[in-house]
């Protein structure tokens, strides 16, 4: 069974300053890795995925993770952060054992708080 | 183009009672995922269909039920409602294929009282 750890339910950093989310993740396969934002009363938002390809991956507004296969950790890192990143940060999994997006397992969210 | 869209986006039931939300996915996807969302929760998924067929299940009791239509839209019922179902339900959409990634409505905020 496939499964996600964030650490960290919130992270508090100042604007201008790095972002480092944690997210390990088990799974008895090759995983498909993603992260997703959400803001206030909407959806969820894709920021990049992994499929196998190049371990280290960019997404938008400047994020980006890499895949470390040897620690299962898919940790997500911006250099600077903006105001407008503050939200609920979500890493989830999927083992595509079947056809189209699969079932994902999230983890439990960390909330992301910029300081002025 | 748009995403994919879902009704009602707020609803209100009483314990016991039956409720249906809907959602209609991007154009060209043909797989159709629901997610249960709990405050404070990450997603949980509950059922994946495409080509109108159940595809993957989550942990959820048989008072959860879906099904999906020709066009690819699709239905998730609720029976015998209980406090705890009272959640923000998220409909995704993508297309067929191993690790495609899904694309999420706003979701439909149900509350039980």
């Amino acid at each position: 069974a496939q499964s996600v750890t964030q650490l960290g339910s919130h992270v508090s950093v100042s604007e201008g300053a790095l972002v480092l989310l944690r997210c390990n993740y088990s799974s008895s396969v090759p995983p498909y890795l993603f992260w997703y934002v959400q803001y206030p009363n909407q959806g969820l938002q894709l920021l990049l995925k992994y499929t196998s390809a190049a371990t280290l991956v960019k997404g938008i507004n400047g994020f980006e993770a890499e895949f470390k296969k040897s620690e299962t950790s898919f940790h997500l890192t911006k250099p600077s952060a903006h105001m407008s990143d503050a939200a609920e940060y979500f890493c989830a999994v999927s083992e595509g054992t079947g056809g189209g997006a699969d079932g994902l397992t999230f983890g439990k969210g960390t909330h992301l708080i910029i300081q002025p | 183009d748009a995403g994919v869209t879902q009704s009602p986006t707020h609803l209100i039931k009483t314990r016991g009672q039956q409720v249906t939300l809907r959602c209609s996915p991007i154009s060209g996807h043909k797989s159709v995922s629901w997610y249960q969302q709990v405050l404070g929760q990450g997603p949980q998924f509950i059922f994946q269909y495409y080509e109108k067929e159940e595809r993957g299940r989550g942990n959820f009791p048989d008072r959860f039920s879906a099904r999906q239509f020709p066009n690819y839209s699709s239905e998730l019922n609720v029976n015998a409602l209980l406090l705890g179902d009272s959640a923000l339900y998220l409909c995704a959409s993508s297309k067929i294929g191993t690790g495609e990634e899904a694309f999420f409505g706003q979701g439909t905020r149900l509350t039980v009282v």
